[in-house]
């Protein structure tokens, strides 16, 4: 069974860090693209971030970049973001999520966790 | 950037209705259209990839058409279970980007 596991998340002050993590058990977690997605409350759904399955391609929506990395360690099923610089609009549940296709790095995801909050307010 | 436009924002529907929910993108987007579903306090969960191909576990009820910029989600028969919010995503180019939502309450 596919399980993604966030934590991490948490009051923050503008300008601050966090760090998320995302533990992954259930499937082969070094062939598949990983992702991370916010939802700003009672906001719709934002893409943030992916890595692809070795970690030598990332990417990100225009808003994170500079502030925001992605990252994953093959030998722990682990993927993280590592949130900098965070402004009150970065508030949201931040959710991981694991892409359908070993093939492609950007496309649909098949499998999500449970969402952590990160609240980022003085 | 691709923008999704869903329509529409809300609706309100009773059990046994045919239900169906519409997604333009900006831009051709071939059939890079997923949906999910999302209910309060929980995460999405993907119901169709590639515009029409029904997810592993997904009930029949659930269909998707479209190609190029104009998708249409449809549910046959609406259950109890089916009142939730859905999201239309394109998976043709970065940034990754999802429509509004479609929340779809009880008449």
């Amino acid at each position: 069974e596919v399980q993604l596991l966030e934590s991490g998340g948490g009051l923050v002050q503008p300008g601050g860090s966090l760090r998320l993590s995302c533990a992954a058990s259930g499937f082969t977690f070094n062939i598949y693209a990983m992702s991370w997605v916010r939802q700003a409350p009672g906001k719709g759904l934002e893409w943030v971030s992916t890595i692809s399955g070795s970690g030598g391609a990332t990417y990100y929506v225009d808003s994170v970049k500079g502030r925001f990395t992605i990252s994953r360690d093959n030998s722990k099923n682990t993927l993280y973001l590592q949130m900098n610089s965070l402004r009150a609009e970065d508030t949201a549940v931040y959710y991981c999520a694991k892409d359908r296709l070993v093939v492609r790095d950007l496309g649909e995801f098949d499998y999500w966790g449970q969402g952590t909050l990160v609240t980022v307010s003085s | 950037d691709i923008q999704m436009t869903q329509s529409p924002s809300s609706l309100s529907a009773s059990v046994g209705d045919r239900v169906t929910i519409t997604c333009r993108a900006s831009q051709s987007i071939s059939s890079y259209l997923n949906w999910y579903q999302q209910k309060p306090g929980k995460a999405p969960n993907l119901l169709i990839y590639a515009a029409s191909s029904l997810q592993g576990g997904v009930p029949s009820r659930f269909s998707g058409s479209g190609s190029g910029t104009d998708f249409t989600l449809t549910i046959s028969s609406l259950q109890p279970e089916d009142f939730a919010t859905y999201y239309c995503q394109q998976s043709y180019s970065t940034p990754l980007t999802f429509g509004g939502g479609t929340k779809v309450q009880i008449k």
